[in-house]
C-alpha cells in the first residue's frame, strides 16, 4: 500500500517550459487536491477533485491546469512556468467531504529559473 | 475573512520541557480541526481530528485539545525526534461549499 506518490520529486524548468506532475493514490479516495507550499504562507489549495473526470479551481489556480482522467491519477500542468512558480508542490488525497483528514504525498520541489 | 493562525512561529525545547503549540481560527461552520506533523523534505502526516469543542485526542507524547477559538497541542517530555513542524489546519463552510484552511505551523526543536 503506497498510499500517495508523486513524480518527478524534483525538476529545474526554464522561464516558458512547460511540464506535468503526476498524483497517483491506492486508497481509493474521491477528493484528490494541489497545494504549494512557500515559506511564511502554508499550505494553499491550487485545484482540487471531488471525482473521476471533475475537477475545481482552489484559492491559486492561476497558471496551473489539471485532469483526473482516472479516479486513482490527478495531473497538475504548468503550460508556461514563470519563476513565481518555484514552489514546493504537494498532492493529497481523502474521503468525501467529511471532516477527513488528508493524505499527502511526499513533494515536488519545482525551481523555475 | 476564514483564518487560521498558529503561535508561535519557532519553539526550541530542551527534552523533557513540557510545551503547548497554539491554533487560533476564525471560520465560519467548523466542521473538524485537524492537526499534522511534517518532517523536513517529506509531506505532512496526519495526527489528530478534533471536531467540537471540550473534545481532546492523545497520541504518545502528543495530546490536543479544542476550544469554541482555538486548539492546543500539548507536548509532555519531548523528545529530540519530535522535532518538526506541527499544521493545523480547518475544514469549514456550509453543505457543497466546504473549505479546508492551513496556518503555517509551528516549527518545533527539541534540543538532547
Amino acid at each position: 500500500n503506497a498510499g500517495v506518490t508523486q513524480t518527478p520529486k524534483f525538476r529545474v524548468l526554464k522561464t516558458g517550459q512547460s511540464m506535468t506532475l503526476l498524483c497517483a493514490q491506492d486508497m481509493n479516495h474521491e477528493y484528490m487536491y494541489w497545494y504549494r507550499q512557500d515559506p511564511g504562507m502554508g499550505l494553499r489549495l491550487i485545484h482540487y477533485s471531488v471525482g473521476e473526470g471533475t475537477t475545481a479551481k482552489g484559492e491559486v489556480p492561476d497558471g496551473y491546469n489539471v485532469s483526473r482522467l482516472k479516479k486513482q491519477n490527478f495531473l497538475l500542468g504548468l503550460e508556461s512556468a514563470a519563476p513565481s512558480q518555484t514552489s514546493v508542490y504537494f498532492c493529497a488525497s481523502s474521503y468525501p467531504p467529511g471532516p477527513y483528514e488528508q493524505y499527502f504525498g511526499p513533494g515536488t520541489r519545482l525551481t523555475v529559473t | 475573512e476564514d483564518q487560521v493562525t498558529q503561535s508561535p512561529e519557532a519553539l526550541r525545547l530542551q527534552e523533557g520541557e513540557s510545551s503547548s503549540l497554539n491554533c487560533s481560527y476564525t471560520v465560519s461552520g467548523l466542521r473538524g480541526l485537524f492537526w499534522y506533523r511534517q518532517d523536513p523534505g517529506k509531506g505532512p502526516e496526519f495526527l489528530f481530528t478534533l471536531y467540537s469543542a471540550g473534545e481532546e485526542k492523545e497520541k504518545e507524547r502528543l495530546k490536543a485539545t479544542l476550544t469554541k477559538k482555538e486548539s492546543f497541542l500539548h507536548i509532555t517530555a519531548p523528545k529530540p525526534e519530535d522535532s518538526a513542524t506541527y499544521l493545523c489546519a480547518v475544514q469549514a463552510g456550509t453543505s457543497g461549499t466546504y473549505k479546508y484552511i492551513f496556518g503555517t505551523g509551528t516549527r518545533l526543536k527539541v534540543l538532547a
